[in-house]
């Protein structure tokens, strides 16, 4: 069985650019959410989807946003890039949405702003 | 707010110990605690799920234990070889209004000298 899928795994963008990170979860799960990982801030969470809905959003600002397509693939994009958007970008998947299921994680999009 | 406290941040022990690694949360509106591994630059390795109903998950060498009433989880590692140095994180999925946010500790370093 896959695991979960995350593309690109490597990127470098300056600041002021955009940028859309991709997400295929387990087959069969419904529920993505999204996680920024820094040394500073440790790991933060973003959103989550279930079923192409939005079920809980971290304290990001709305630069940070998301969306979930009919096969549960997620994609999260980031507007207007800064220095401080340099991290990595974690997408897990799960069999329910609102939080009872275990969590599986991908390997990450690694983000570097220039 | 969920705040997730991991205790030590960094451990090193030689090879064969047993070890034990700790995780505080303030809020115990939850309803399950994950035990993740990471490796450098690498995604996380679900390794237990307790469910909030639970008091203890077994796989391996590894034990998690839940005391949700006190806040609490130790994750406790038998055996430990050097295969086993990693960070481990802990985290806490939120019920109620914040249903499906995980809020995570910062991780203990642990390293296992041969």
């Amino acid at each position: 069985k896959a695991g979960v899928t995350q593309t690109p795994r490597y990127l470098i963008k300056t600041r002021g650019q955009q940028v859309t990170l991709s997400c295929s979860p387990i087959s069969g799960h419904r529920s993505v959410s999204w996680y920024q990982q820094t040394p500073g801030q440790g790991l933060q969470f973003l959103f989550e989807y279930f079923s192409e809905t939005q079920r809980n959003k971290g304290n990001f600002p709305g630069r940070f946003s998301g969306r979930q397509f009919s096969n549960s693939r997620s994609e999260m994009n980031v507007s207007t890039l800064e220095l401080g958007d340099s991290a990595l970008y974690l997408c897990a998947s799960s069999t329910t949405g609102g939080g009872t299921g275990e969590l599986f994680f991908g390997e990450g999009s690694r983000l570097t702003v220039l | 707010k969920q705040e997730v406290t991991q205790i030590p941040a960094a451990l090193s022990v030689p090879e064969g110990e047993n070890l034990v690694l700790n995780c505080s949360f303030t809020d115990s509106a939850i309803y399950n605690l994950q035990w993740f591994r990471q490796d450098p630059g690498k995604g996380l390795t679900s390794l237990l799920l307790i469910q909030s109903s639970q008091r203890e998950q077994t796989s391996g060498r590894l034990n998690a234990s839940l005391d949700k009433s006190s806040g609490r989880s130790t994750l406790y590692i038998a055996a430990s070889q050097p295969g086993d140095s990693a960070t481990y994180l802990c985290a806490v999925r939120a019920s109620g209004a914040n249903a499906g946010k995980s809020t995570f500790g910062d991780g203990t370093t642990l390293t296992v000298k041969p």
